[in-house]
């Protein structure tokens, strides 16, 4: 069975870092894996899909990477602003399964 | 294009009572799934459909019952509402291996 998690649980850094969110997947048969972000109360907004023969895909100031070997995904956020506070979420779409989701990553950008 | 839609947004009931949870999609996507979120737990599949005709059980459907007439709508019964089902409901649909799109949300409260 796919488990998926996320490290940290939660983070908080001052505005204009540059920080990386971990995603973890324990069963490397996968489709695809997706990046959301959910604001408090809010539904899910899709980041970047990237699927399994890709290695990569940016858009903006974010760049999620893929190691389907290791199992393993990097969301990159580039110079961070407040408004990028929010839960991430990565999910993973496996073989005869369907989308696993990771517990999520809450981040805070301080001003 | 609507993308995936919710209603209601809000919902009130008492234990023993049953209501239907809308959803559509206007994508045209074959794949449409509903998942419960609730603190702590994260994200967990209730049911999901393949196509129109077509569904299967996901990792919690107990109390919950689905059916899909047409590609796009896929609503979710609540039989006979308990507390334990008090919780954030989404709706999501893609096509297989690419973008899952998810709608804003049902909050659900069991008394």
């Amino acid at each position: 069975k796919q488990e998926v998690t996320q490290i940290p649980a939660a983070l908080s850094v001052p505005e204009g870092e540059n920080l990386v969110l971990n995603c973890s997947f324990t069963d490397s048969a996968i489709y695809n894996l997706q990046w959301f972000r959910q604001d408090p109360g809010k539904g899910l907004t899709s980041l970047l899909l990237i699927q399994s023969s890709q290695r990569e895909q940016t858009s903006g100031r974010l760049n999620a990477s893929l190691d389907k070997s290791s199992g393993r995904s990097t969301l990159y956020i580039a110079a961070s602003q407040p408004g990028d506070s929010a839960t991430y979420l990565c999910a993973v779409w496996g073989y005869g399964q369907n989308f696993v989701f990771g517990p999520g990553t809450r981040l805070s950008v301080l001003p | 294009n609507a993308g995936v839609t919710q209603t209601p947004k809000f919902q009130v009931l008492k234990t023993g009572q049953s209501m239907t949870l809308q959803c559509a999609q206007d994508m045209n996507h074959e794949y449409m799934s509903w998942y419960r979120q609730d603190p702590g737990m994260g994200l967990r599949l209730i049911h999901y459909s393949v196509g129109a005709g077509i569904t299967d059980q996901g990792e919690v459907p107990n109390g919950y019952n689905v059916s899909r007439s047409t590609t796009e709508d896929f609503p979710l019964r609540l039989l006979s509402a308990a507390p334990s089902q008090t919780s954030v409901y989404f709706c999501a649909s893609t096509l297989p291996g690419n973008e899952q799109f998810f709608g804003p949300g049902t909050r659900l409260t069991v008394l």
